[in-house]
């Protein structure tokens, strides 16, 4: 069974750009989470995406939006870059809308605004 | 508005030690519970869940976690670690497909 698959491992862009960042979900599941972590906390819940619509959104503003396909792969979008968006993006999937059994997490975006 | 507070930010221990690392939460309504942990250089893996029945979970590596709800904790334990467990681990709480992390806490296991 394959895993979580994130790309670019790692990106820098300047601020007020645009960025995509995209995740290949477990193979089974059609849920897909993003997560932010900034360095030294944990992961922030950024939103979700079920059936290729959004399924709960965190406390991220509307600059970052979100994609999810057919195939269940699923692409992260932020506009208008700051420089506060330097962090780990990370992708989670899970079977079925639900969290019960726990996240498989891709290995991460860096991503670096300068 | 749940939340995972963990109390501990860097634990150092000598192999063959007992481990316990504190998580507790705060929600009021029915949750999960998740203790991730992240390897040097690895993504997060699920070390273990509990959801329902027996408060006292087993997780891979002889780990395992005890749910107590009047504390609304969750913690951690293994009775001997090894220089292998050497990682971040983070506790987390599930509910309505929205998971809330705590800020980890970093186990370094001298050998």
């Amino acid at each position: 069974e394959t895993g979580v698959t994130q790309s670019p491992t790692h990106l820098i862009k300047t601020r007020g750009q645009q960025v995509t960042l995209r995740c290949s979900s477990q193979s089974g599941h059609n849920t897909v989470s993003w997560y932010q972590q900034a360095l030294g906390q944990g992961p922030q819940f950024i939103f979700q995406y079920y059936r290729e619509e959004e399924n709960g959104r965190g406390n991220f503003p509307p600059r970052f939006s979100g994609l999810q396909f057919p195939n269940y792969s699923s692409e992260l979008n932020v506009n208008a870059l700051e420089l506060d968006d330097s962090a780990l993006y990370l992708c989670a999937s899970s079977p079925e809308g639900g969290t019960e059994g726990g996240y498989t997490f891709g290995s991460g975006t860096r991503l670096t605004v300068v | 508005a749940q939340s995972v507070s963990q109390h501990n930010h860097h634990v150092i221990l000598s192999e063959a030690a007992s481990l316990e690392l504190g998580c507790n939460y705060s929600y009021g309504g029915t949750v999960n519970l998740f203790w991730y942990v992240q390897y040097p250089g690895q993504h997060l893996q699920l070390l273990l869940k509990y959801f329902s029945g027996d408060p006292l979970v087993k997780g891979i590596k002889g780990f395992e976690a005890e749910f107590i709800k009047s504390k609304f904790s969750f913690n951690l334990r293994k009775p001997s670690v090894q220089w292998s467990d050497t990682a971040e681990y983070f506790c987390a709480v599930s509910n309505a497909g929205k998971s809330t992390f705590g800020d980890g806490t970093t186990l370094t296991v001298k050998p």
